[in-house]
């Protein structure tokens, strides 16, 4: 069974720009979370889309956002990036999510540097 | 103070070993608990996962919960260098906003 991907792996952007990442959950997985890891503020979690509506989010300025497309594929996007937008971005599938959701499996990351 | 607490380290210990991970929190609300392991340059692997207070053993791993004390753990035993990663603990509970902790870099030397 193919696990989380995640396109692309690393990304150099600079200010002001926009970003587009793409997550593919594991066959069968409904839920899709996105995530921010840094070394400063760790691992923090942005939003949950399942059946392609956005079931909970974090706190998280407007300028990121998300969506699910039917086959459970999911996609964010950060508008006007900023310096402090560089971070590991993580993409979470599960069967249903929820609280004391199933497990949840993790992409390996897309690398996004702001110069 | 930040809901979930946990030692960023490095704890570095020698092969065989017993190693003891930890995370404090302070939102009495949560109930599920879990425990991620994250190589370099990979994404988090979930390890571990207990609902409210109690032990949950798997092979070499020990999950352990205590409500009371807002204290969770996990215990390896025989530890091997294969182990050394940096170890995440997760939870939530009354929303689904899973709230981690900074996470422990752990060091198994030979």
């Amino acid at each position: 069974k193919a696990g989380v991907t995640q396109t692309p792996r690393y990304l150099i952007k600079t200010r002001g720009q926009q970003v587009t990442l793409s997550c593919s959950p594991i066959s069968g997985h409904r839920s899709v979370s996105w995530y921010q890891q840094t070394p400063g503020q760790g691992l923090q979690f942005l939003f949950e889309y399942f059946s392609e509506t956005q079931r909970n989010k974090g706190n998280f300025p407007g300028r990121f956002s998300g969506r699910q497309f039917s086959n459970s594929r999911s996609e964010m996007n950060v508008s006007t990036l900023e310096l402090g937008d560089s971070a590991l971005y993580l993409c979470a599938s599960s069967l249903a999510g929820g609280q004391g959701s199933n497990e949840q499996f993790f992409g390996p990351g897309t690398r996004l540097t702001v110069l | 103070q930040k809901e979930v607490e946990q030692d960023p380290g490095p704890l570095s210990v020698p092969e065989g070993a017993i190693v003891s991970l930890n995370c404090t929190y302070s939102n009495s609300a949560f109930q599920y608990f879990m425990w991620y392991r994250q190589y370099s340059r990979k994404g988090p692997e979930l390890l571990m996962y207990t609902y409210s207070s109690g032990n949950k053993e798997d092979g070499r791993f020990t999950a352990q919960v205590d409500k009371s004390s807002k204290y969770i753990s996990l215990f390896i035993r025989d530890s091997q260098p294969s182990d050394s990663a940096t170890y995440l603990c997760a939870m939530w509970g009354g929303s689904y906003i899973p709230t981690f902790g900074r996470g422990t870099s752990l060091i198994v030397h030979p």
